[in-house]
């Protein structure tokens, strides 16, 4: 959606090393989630957040880390604990006020590891 | 936690047919949206729908909430409606997480 930023579009990273993808919000949503999706697969949660300075593990969170110091921002860590971090990553926002609460996605990075 | 099937798993239409997808929940739901990822990724808003019939051009969906299934209805496919389709719940208020069923894979060839 043309409120969410997501960059890089791709990432390479190397065996053992840690890399941060951004995600940046214009839409003053209050929550924001990441997701991985897998070739041929549906998007699974990894973290998400309903407010500043606080957020929760999804299903498949060992491995990440995300902070939440701002609204508008929520990057997501890869650590060299991720055994198979290649992937297509999503970053979601959510306006949570019932009847309103649609989501919507930024265009995605892609992770390669070399 | 909640289970989110989708059928079929892949579609191929000749251009100009119509087409319907299913999406099964398990539990009740708060939140039900339909979504298109187009050849690049992007996922691309197509209903928000947790109930109820809307209509968007030759596109239009229906949830019924009780029975625990919402339905996507196709009309004179195109190719550019090629792509994967997917259904996301979110599971009774207060939860805030959206799951996703495995999606519908759709070719539209000319």
């Amino acid at each position: 959606d043309g409120g969410i930023t997501q960059s890089p579009k791709y990432l390479f990273r190397k065996e053992g090393q840690n890399v941060t993808l951004s995600c940046e919000q214009n839409l003053n949503h209050d929550a924001m989630y990441w997701y991985r999706q897998d070739p041929g697969q549906g998007l699974r949660l990894i973290y998400y957040s309903q407010i500043v300075n606080d957020f929760q593990k999804g299903d498949i969170a060992e491995g990440y880390s995300v902070s939440r110091e701002k609204k508008e921002s929520f990057p997501l860590t890869v650590t060299s604990a991720q055994k198979n971090p290649t992937a297509f990553y999503l970053c979601a926002t959510r306006y949570l006020s019932t009847g309103k609460d649609e989501a919507f996605f930024g265009q995605g990075t892609r992770l390669t590891v070399v | 936690g909640i289970q989110v099937e989708q059928s079929p798993p892949d579609l191929i239409l000749q251009e100009g047919a119509n087409s319907t997808l299913r999406c099964n929940f398990s539990d009740s739901v708060n939140n039900l949206q339909w979504f298109h990822q187009n050849p690049w990724g992007q996922l691309i808003n197509l209903f928000y729908i947790p109930s109820g019939t809307k209509q968007n051009g030759r596109l239009s969906a229906t949830t019924v909430a009780t029975e625990r299934y919402s339905l996507l209805y196709i009309s004179s496919s195109q190719t550019t409606d090629s792509g994967v389709y997917f259904c996301a719940v979110e599971p009774g208020a207060g939860s805030y997480q959206l799951t996703f069923g495995k999606g519908t894979k759709l070719s539209v060839i000319p």
